[in-house]
């Protein structure tokens, strides 16, 4: 079994659609927990950190339980710019490294 | 502020071959780490060093290893290379190890192994 589960995806969704994505992860010790976005051929980029109490940035709003080992991120009023591969990530260990999902891969289309 | 800077961007090497790549980690951070992304898959753990001491090792074979210099700078460096770790090789930098908030990946290294 992975450590970081994500929806296989690929998500093909119209402007301004609402998308969810889920996440689980198996390290009931894992201490952070994060969503980056990867645009095609570049590096990840830090999307939000995900909080228990659940957190939101604009369009995009985060949700970790605890108890359930399981994480996810909506966004809102899809934009043509959210075409993306969103990676689920846990930060575990003594050194916090990030270990990562395999990715959803997004497309908005217009 | 620049930010996390790797080189080369591109190369391209031979099966059995040794390859070094390069990271400056963000002005005042001190901890980079060091991963590997095959194609379809998110980026695997490979090194952390914070402070010029490796703090964390990911499941990867003994050809790799890692430094930090004193100005927190770090190499990578792959021997005997194989065709399967053809892959884009990420460094991230944070101001301290176990940061909570997350790293800054730089753009990559994406090598090639023919």
């Amino acid at each position: 079994r992975k450590e970081v589960e994500q929806d296989p995806g690929p998500f093909n969704v119209p402007e301004g659609a609402t998308v969810a994505f889920n996440c689980t992860y198996s390290n009931s010790a894992s201490q952070s927990f994060f969503w980056y976005r990867q645009d095609c051929r570049k590096e990840p980029k830090l999307l939000m950190s995900v909080y228990s109490s659940g957190n939101e940035d604009g369009r995009f709003t985060a949700q970790l339980n605890r108890a359930s080992q399981y994480i996810s991120l909506l966004i809102r009023d899809s934009k043509l710019s959210d075409s993306a591969t969103y990676l689920c990530v846990v930060s575990s260990g003594s050194a916090r490294q990030l270990t990562f999902g395999s990715g959803t891969q997004l497309t908005v289309l217009p | 502020d620049a930010g996390v800077t790797q080189s080369p961007t591109h190369l391209i090497k031979t099966r059995g071959q040794h390859v070094t790549l390069r990271c400056s980690p963000i002005s005042g951070h001190k901890s980079v780490s060091w991963y590997q992304q095959v194609l379809g898959q998110g980026p695997q753990f490979i090194f952390q060093y914070y402070e010029k001491e490796e703090r964390g090792r990911g499941n990867f074979p003994d050809r790799f290893s890692a430094r930090q210099f004193p100005n927190y700078s770090s190499e990578l460096n792959v021997n005997a290379l194989l065709l399967g770790d053809s892959a884009l090789y990420l460094c991230a930098s944070s101001p301290r190890q176990g940061v909570r908030y997350g790293y800054t990946f730089g753009s990559g290294t994406r090598l090639t192994v023919v």
